[in-house]
């Protein structure tokens, strides 16, 4: 049982460059979210996804596109990066949005 | 403005005492509160989680307690074992809401 797979685990980017990071569930969760940790500042919400086809943004969305095309994935792009963008991100996915998360390892991604 | 907060940046505990972490919040639209905890190099995993209808909830050696009217809660592990060593989240949401907000973290070292 797989849960909530991220992929890269880790990422340079030089300052300006796009990507993606990739999130897939496999427990048919309809709630999925992407959270940024950074020292001292707990996990911030920065996407949600209550379900195929509705996304919506969290505290920190500015910078990062979402989409959701099926229950199981739901990639966070990066338009443009900035050094600011260096963190640590977690995808997680829960049967509804008030339930208990599942997160994934997580990304870490250096912005140079 | 951080919600929740962790003031307590760091713990530590002797094997087989008790260890006790706190969280105070500061939204009393909060209704649901959910205990995290963090791995180096892993995503958060789901613990333990409180209602704000009750005033405790017991998991085996995990207990949390939540006081309304101060906005607080705590919890507690006994005994400590040196596998519990890990960063604990403290998050929060509302019936209906699209967020967990999440405290900073403790870092929690049961010493053997």
């Amino acid at each position: 049982n797989a849960g909530v797979t991220q992929t890269p685990k880790f990422q340079v980017l030089k300052t300006g460059q796009s990507m993606t990071l990739q999130c897939a569930q496999d427990m048919n969760h309809e709630y999925m979210s992407w959270y940024r940790q950074d020292p001292g500042m707990g996990l911030r919400l920065i996407h949600y996804s209550v379900g195929a086809g509705i996304t919506d943004q969290g505290e920190v969305p500015n910078g990062y596109n979402v989409s959701r095309s099926t229950t199981e994935d739901f990639p966070l792009r990066l338009l443009s990066a900035a050094p600011s963008q260096t963190s640590v991100y977690f995808c997680a996915s829960a049967p509804q949005q008030d339930t208990e998360a599942f997160f994934g390892q997580g990304t870490r991604l250096t912005v140079v | 403005d951080q919600q929740v907060k962790q003031n307590s940046p760091s713990l530590s505990v002797q094997e087989g005492r008790i260890s006790i972490l706190n969280c105070d919040y500061t939204n009393s639209m909060f209704d649901y509160f959910l205990w995290y905890k963090k791995y180096p190099a892993e995503g958060p995993t789901f613990l333990i989680s409180i209602s704000s209808i009750k005033d405790k909830n017991e998991d085996g050696r995990f207990t949390v307690f939540l006081n309304k009217s101060a906005k607080h809660l705590s919890l507690h592990i006994v005994p400590s074992q040196p596998g519990d060593s890990a960063v604990y989240f403290c998050a929060a949401s509302s019936t209906g809401a699209n967020n967990l907000f999440f405290g900073t973290g403790t870092r929690l070292t049961v010493i053997p």
